[in-house]
């Protein structure tokens, strides 16, 4: 049950985009389109942004998209704004009743 | 408008228990899978357990099988973990989430502080 990996750190001048990564295998990632992606504030719960891969949750801005390719997801935030500075986690089922979550990317908006 | 609000945490001595609850509202708690997902603090995100709608499913992470249990009573709209043996390293916040096993979490609850430490 290995964690998905993400990179630690991200970043990005207001209103460029920016794509954090996550990478499984071919047990999770790769084997499934169940991949989710959370924002999360300090102190606070996490948010779903994207499930299924690439859908959107109602009120979630269309600036947020979700892919994949192979073993790794990839979530891509468009015009960036200063409120999209947070944590960023994946997630993704890995079989066998399993859930995995990435390590999480600190996303600073410059 | 859907809330989940986690209750019973606290400091807790290795090897003790403790029993988490979180009370639903604003939804059919009764058609739903519930999970809990924890956060050690400073770490990220990590799947516990998941529960079918009615409670005949439970699905567990390695780390806690068998000293964790999970449950649900929807006569009550609640969701619960029983946490039995705990050690140091089961210190985080627990989340209840609505969802199940797919990871697809719409909700999440503020969470609850378990700390175990003698």
């Amino acid at each position: 049950q290995s964690a998905l990996t993400q990179p630690p750190s991200a970043s990005g001048s207001p209103g460029q985009s920016v794509t954090i990564s996550c990478t499984g295998t071919s047990s999770d990632v790769g084997g499934y389109n169940y991949v989710s992606w959370y924002q999360q504030h300090p102190g606070k719960a996490p948010k779903l942004m994207i499930y299924e891969v690439n859908k959107r949750p109602s009120g979630v801005p269309d600036r947020f998209s979700g892919s994949k390719s192979g073993n790794t997801a990839s979530l891509t935030v468009s015009g960036l704004q200063a409120d999209d500075e947070a944590d960023y986690y994946c997630n993704s089922y890995a079989g066998s009743n399993n859930l995995v979550f990435g390590g999480g990317t600190k996303l600073t908006v410059l | 408008e859907v809330q989940l609000l986690e209750s019973g945490g606290g400091l807790v001595q290795p090897g003790g228990s403790l029993r988490l609850s979180c009370a639903a509202s604003g939804f059919t708690f009764s058609n739903f899978a519930m999970s809990w997902v924890r956060q050690a603090p400073g770490r990220g995100l990590e799947w516990i357990s998941s529960i079918g709608e009615s409670g005949r499913t439970t699905k567990y992470t390695d780390s806690v099988k068998g000293r964790f249990t999970i449950s649900r009573d929807n006569s009550k709209d609640t969701l619960y973990l029983q946490m039995n043996s705990l050690r140091a390293d089961d210190t985080a916040v627990y989340h209840c989430a609505l969802g199940g096993i797919f990871g697809h979490y719409d909700y999440w609850g503020q969470g609850a502080l378990v700390t175990v430490s003698s």
